[in-house]
């Protein structure tokens, strides 16, 4: 069964740590990975990985993806409050088709 | 934009109701995909249409669950009759074929008594 497993389930820090999300998979077709924040209300999209190595970055958040390991990171350096959410992590195999993992809660403590 | 555009945003309905969840996509985009997403399960894919045709919808739970477009702008998903355990956050997203990234609705939160 294709799975897609986030870890930690849950994180709290204080502001200004850096934090560091994980998320292995194991599918049978592998198209890229896409990570995702869901504050209140939908997710919205981070970053989509399709090749190993190469890390994409934005601002303060930054991933990579490791095809060989079948995982990726993601990583917030001087985390902020407004961090606080649930960052899913979710892979396509192909026709749109995106398996979500569960999702690491992340809180931010001032 | 308006972004893809769900209603209700909330619903509170009675055991062995019919449901009616409304979606429309963002204009331009040809791919429209419904998800239920709850604590116990996370975000799960219930089924996707690309260009009005419906393609995978192996995540519908059973047959009490069932979605049309039935054109390129809206979409519906429809539960009956309704059970507690259809109690979750149902989001709709919309993309392009061509492209993986998805955008999602606001979700509309579904609670059956």
């Amino acid at each position: 069964e294709d799975k897609v497993v986030q870890s930690p389930l849950s994180l709290v820090v204080h502001e200004g740590d850096t934090v560091t999300l994980n998320c292995s998979y194991e599918v049978t077709n592998f198209r890229s990975l896409l990570w995702y924040k869901q504050e209140k209300k939908a997710p919205t999209f981070l970053f989509m990985l399709t090749s190993s190595g190469i890390e994409k970055k934005s601002g303060r958040l930054s991933s990579i993806l490791d095809k060989k390991e079948l995982f990726s990171i993601l990583n917030i350096t001087a985390t902020q409050t407004g961090d606080s959410a649930i960052y899913l992590c979710a892979v396509n195999q192909g026709a749109q088709k995106l398996v979500f993992g569960q999702g690491t809660r992340l809180t931010i403590n001032p | 934009d308006a972004g893809v555009i769900q209603s209700p945003r909330h619903e509170v309905t009675e055991m062995g109701q019919e449901v009616t969840l409304r979606c429309k996509p963002i204009s331009g985009h040809n791919s429209l995909f419904w998800y239920r997403q709850t604590m116990m399960r996370g975000l799960e894919l219930l089924i996707y249409f690309n260009n009005n045709v419906p393609i995978d919808d192996s995540g519908m739970p059973e047959d009490r669950f069932s979605a049309k477009m039935p054109n390129a702008s809206f979409s519906t998903l429809k539960i009956q009759p309704s059970e507690p355990r259809d109690s979750a956050v149902y989001f709709c997203a919309s993309g392009r074929v061509t492209y993986n990234e998805q955008f999602f609705g606001p979700g509309t939160r579904l609670t059956v008594l």
